[in-house]
């Protein structure tokens, strides 16, 4: 089972930032979170991932809890190419658990 | 730099039949996963290899079997296809195991 709880879809206005929240309550201390992204059934498109501390890069921020027990993954100017469905991963060892991931629909 | 690729992109087989799926991993990655996503459904893991070996499964029957070639590349066998073997299937690749993987295209499988 996923070890982590994603809400099922979200919408966000274009050039908005887009907050997408994930809890992983259950998360070990050496587990890592990642995010990626999935566009009309293309293979998955990575984006960040993070230990303990906040994260950046060119494509998005992450912002980790400090108990780790919950993240959020920010887009800061969405676009209509930023429709996707989004995952939130606990990577334990070889291991990445998928659920279900946010259908993050962006919109003019 | 060149990703993951997979060969072929799609592919139609008969029920009974058998089907080989291929990737190249990134340059340099010695670790290939293979996982599976039905329409509509998230991914599921099928193997990992690494350095050449099967090092992990997942809850899969024994069809589906592959191997990894000295050159990091694999090989995904499905043998005796059923209808609900249809799906998208991913290859993804890391530089260890531990480190982020990247995936390819998929190659998107339909069972008649």
């Amino acid at each position: 089972d996923a070890k982590t709880t994603q809400p099922t879809s979200m919408d966000c206005a274009e050039g908005r930032a887009a907050n997408l929240p994930c809890n992983h309550s259950t998360i070990s201390g050496n587990e890592y979170v990642y995010w990626y992204r999935q566009i009309h059934s293309q293979g998955p498109q990575y984006i960040i991932h993070g230990l303990k501390n906040n994260e950046t890069n060119e494509m998005a921020s992450l912002i980790i809890t400090e108990d780790r027990k919950s993240s959020t993954l920010i887009l800061p100017h969405a676009t209509l190419r930023d429709t996707a469905v989004y995952y939130c991963i606990v990577h334990s060892n070889y291991q990445l658990i998928w659920g279900a991931g946010t259908k993050l629909i962006i919109k003019p | 730099e060149a990703g993951v690729t997979q060969s072929p992109t799609h592919l139609i087989k008969t029920r009974g039949q058998q089907v080989t799926l291929r990737c190249s991993p990134i340059s340099g990655h010695t670790s290939v996963y293979w996982y599976q996503q039905a329409l509509g459904l998230g991914l599921q893991f099928l193997l990992w290899y690494d350095e050449g070996e099967e090092r992990n499964r997942g809850n899969f029957p024994p069809r589906f079997s592959g191997r990894q070639f000295p050159n990091y590349s694999s090989e995904l066998n499905v043998n005796a296809l059923e209808l609900e073997d249809s799906a998208l299937y991913l290859c993804a690749s890391s530089l260890g195991h531990t480190d982020t993987q990247y995936f390819g295209p998929g190659t998107r499988l339909t069972v008649l």
